[in-house]
């Protein structure tokens, strides 16, 4: 059983297109990240989350790019206006050691 | 800036051998170190984790910390077909918050 669900699995949008991408924990934590895989390169770290506020962000993390807990439990990944270069795996992850949701595949089109 | 390296492979061990992996990192005050495995298309999957130097046993799984030479690797023992999967490698720097670098993997295929 995963340490995190992701949904959805797959999401394909239009360049400039908003993107909510979903995790739900599945007991509470106080670490969650968010890193991004781009197909055949390295894992990237984006966004750290801790006690429901932003800990540590990467440059990757610019304004397009927001993250929530709207309500206490599940986490939001928000990209505001896609672009080509979004397109990779999302994944989700719980504590420090990075266990791993099952991943958000984004593809921009 | 922070780095870590690893051999992309893909390293070839045929079926019961031992899968010897390296990685190596840029910053000697690195805290934490981690492998993991991730299947074409999958999440990565936490096999080990170590923060001392020597050797750290878990089943089949080996990992070897040098602080010193600033190298941390992972045996497989009795490789296993199941086993093919890529192997990344991801340091927590001591200066750089509580996210992991990770390294690129190495791809591992184990032949029958």
């Amino acid at each position: 059983e995963p340490e995190v669900t992701q949904t959805p699995s797959h999401q394909v949008t239009q360049m400039g297109q908003e993107v909510i991408l979903r995790c739900v924990p599945i007991s509470n934590h106080l670490y969650f990240y968010w890193y991004r895989q781009i197909l055949g390169q390295k894992v990237e770290f984006l966004v750290s989350f801790y006690n429901n506020e932003i800990s540590e962000k990467s440059e990757i993390f610019d304004d397009q790019f927001s993250v929530e807990r709207p309500d206490g439990s599940n986490f939001t990944l928000k990209i505001r206006s896609t672009k080509l270069e979004d397109s990779a795996m999302y994944f989700c992850a719980r504590a420090i050691e990075a266990f791993f949701g099952q991943g958000t595949r984004l593809t921009v089109v | 800036q922070k780095e870590v390296e690893q051999n992309s492979g893909p390293l070839s061990v045929p079926e019961g051998a031992i899968a010897s992996l390296n990685c190596t990192y840029s910053d000697r005050v690195s805290q934490s170190f981690f492998w993991y495995r991730q299947y074409s298309g999958k999440s990565p999957e936490l096999i080990m984790s170590i923060y001392s130097n020597g050797d750290k046993e878990d089943g089949r799984f080996t990992a070897q910390l040098n602080k010193a030479s600033q190298y941390v690797s992972l045996l497989i023992r009795d490789s296993q077909p199941s086993d093919s999967a890529t192997y990344l490698c991801a340091v927590k720097y001591l200066a750089a918050g509580n996210k992991l670098t990770f390294g690129g993997g190495t791809r591992v295929l184990v032949k029958p």
